[in-house]
């Protein structure tokens, strides 16, 4: 079963909105929840990370919000832009067991 | 940069083939790690090697063998190619202690026909 559950499973947001995409786990072990970011055609990149001892990180447009107590943690996309235009993975990692989800695909409208 | 390359873009292979996928790292990382990713579901985890000649299943590793001679260089083969194997590999690297980060390569489109 997948220990990772990310929704939605698209995403249309018109440019300047906010793009929000939740991910839930089980696994109370995992200790480290990063974001990868996948262009057509590309590996999936690194986009931003959170250690569960912090509820959110910020970098530049990119939040993550993270609440440990119900094992969720979102990201968030302020001023979304065409370019961010690409799919979403969120992942939760212990020691070097990383489980991923399913993935959203984000279209930002110009 | 990290680079992690891999050695087809796009593959096309019969049913019943012998496949070799092969990627390299060049960040002098402990783990390698191969993934299939597939629309809905996600990466899924195949085999992941944290040393030479290591290596330990994945969540699917039914159809798959992986080979690791030297440090910077994970092999993965399927036996028997079939159908159902038709899909996107990734391979990946990372430090085997923290952080977790995994580097990606750009991937292999492997159609079986």
């Amino acid at each position: 079963q997948q220990q990772v559950k990310q929704s939605p499973q698209s995403l249309i947001v018109q440019k300047g909105g906010i793009s929000i995409i939740n991910c839930a786990y089980e696994n109370t072990a995992f200790d480290y929840f990063p974001w990868y970011q996948q262009f057509p055609g590309k590996g999936p990149a690194l986009l931003i990370a959170i250690r569960p001892d912090v509820s959110e990180k910020k970098e530049g447009r990119f939040t993550i919000s993270f609440n440990k107590s119900a094992k969720q943690f979102s990201l968030h996309i302020m001023d979304s832009q065409p370019g961010d235009s690409a799919t979403y993975f969120c992942a939760a990692s212990n020691n070097n067991d990383m489980r991923f989800g399913a993935g959203t695909r984000l279209t930002v409208k110009p | 940069d990290v680079k992690v390359t891999q050695s087809s873009r796009y593959l096309v292979k019969r049913t019943g083939e012998k496949v070799f996928l092969e990627c390299v790292q060049d960040m002098d990382h402990e783990n390698m790690f191969w993934y299939r990713q597939d629309p809905g579901l996600g990466l899924r985890l195949i085999y992941f090697s944290y040393d030479v000649k290591m290596k330990e299943k994945g969540d699917i590793p039914e159809g798959y063998s992986v080979s690791r001679e030297k440090k910077e260089r994970f092999s993965l083969i399927l036996e028997s190619a079939s159908t159902n194997q038709t899909s996107m590999y990734l391979c990946a690297s990372s430090y085997r202690v923290g952080p977790y980060e995994q580097y990606f390569g750009p991937g292999t489109r492997l159609t079986v026909t």
